[in-house]
């Protein structure tokens, strides 16, 4: 099984600064790999497919990068929205094809 | 736009079995292009994937689960389903129930969740 571990676990920034999150899988899931939103009391919330594809109505300020292992979500401008908890998800490339979510990286205002 | 609704009892007994139900609305679940899944997560933890279901029937189900699940798919209603047989306090969590597209194997539509608690 595929282990995906997010770096850091929390997050202290302000708004308007940048923010770089890390997703390390434990073998290389080549490009099958998305980033989530999830804020109190809501579902997850798709912004990243595809490692780089940002997901319908999702700003320009997320982006993502990364292949094979290492992968990077970044936040360019912090808004006051952006304070959350966000995970990545992988799918396998082989059978049993499973999906599998990183621990999660809490965003939170310094 | 599609929509997902799960539905179910919010309290289950231990070593019974757990049943939620998820309604598409705004779309057919038989549209060829999208798997139907269950998620779910434990108060204050991260998210596990359960399993998911094509419209064809077939399925595949995370191996740590696989022995007490089933899904199933009901085109006519519109409808996906969970079963958790064998449940215990660990299996307390939010149920969400998601769409996910063949070609990205991401999760682009979620329901809302529902709080299923397990205790006597």
């Amino acid at each position: 099984e595929i282990v995906l571990t997010q770096s850091p676990a929390t997050l202290s920034l302000s708004p308007g600064e940048r923010a770089t999150l890390s997703c390390r899988a434990s073998q290389s899931v080549s490009s099958y790999l998305a980033w989530y939103q999830q804020k109190p009391g809501q579902a997850p919330r798709l912004l990243i497919y595809d490692a780089s594809n940002r997901a319908t109505g999702i700003p320009a300020r997320f982006s993502g990068s990364g292949s094979g292992t290492d992968f990077t979500l970044t936040i360019s401008s912090l808004e006051p929205e952006d304070f959350a908890v966000y995970y990545c998800q992988q799918r396998s490339n082989w059978p049993p094809k499973v999906y599998t979510f990183g621990q999660g990286t809490k965003l939170e205002i310094k | 736009q599609v929509q997902l609704q799960e539905s179910g009892p919010g309290l289950v007994k231990p070593s019974q079995t757990l049943s939620l139900t998820c309604t598409v609305s705004g779309g057919s679940i038989s549209s060829g292009s999208y798997y139907w899944s269950w998620i779910r997560q434990p108060a204050g933890k991260g998210l596990e994937w359960i399993g998911r279901i094509y419209t064809s029937g077939s399925t595949n189900y995370n191996p740590s689960l696989k022995s007490r699940v089933t899904i199933s798919v009901d085109t006519s209603k519109n409808q996906f389903s969970l079963k958790l047989s064998s449940v215990t306090a660990a299996d307390t969590a939010v149920y969400y129930c998601a769409k996910c597209t063949l070609t990205h194997d991401a999760f682009d539509i979620w329901g809302q969740g529902t709080m299923v608690t397990v205790s006597s």
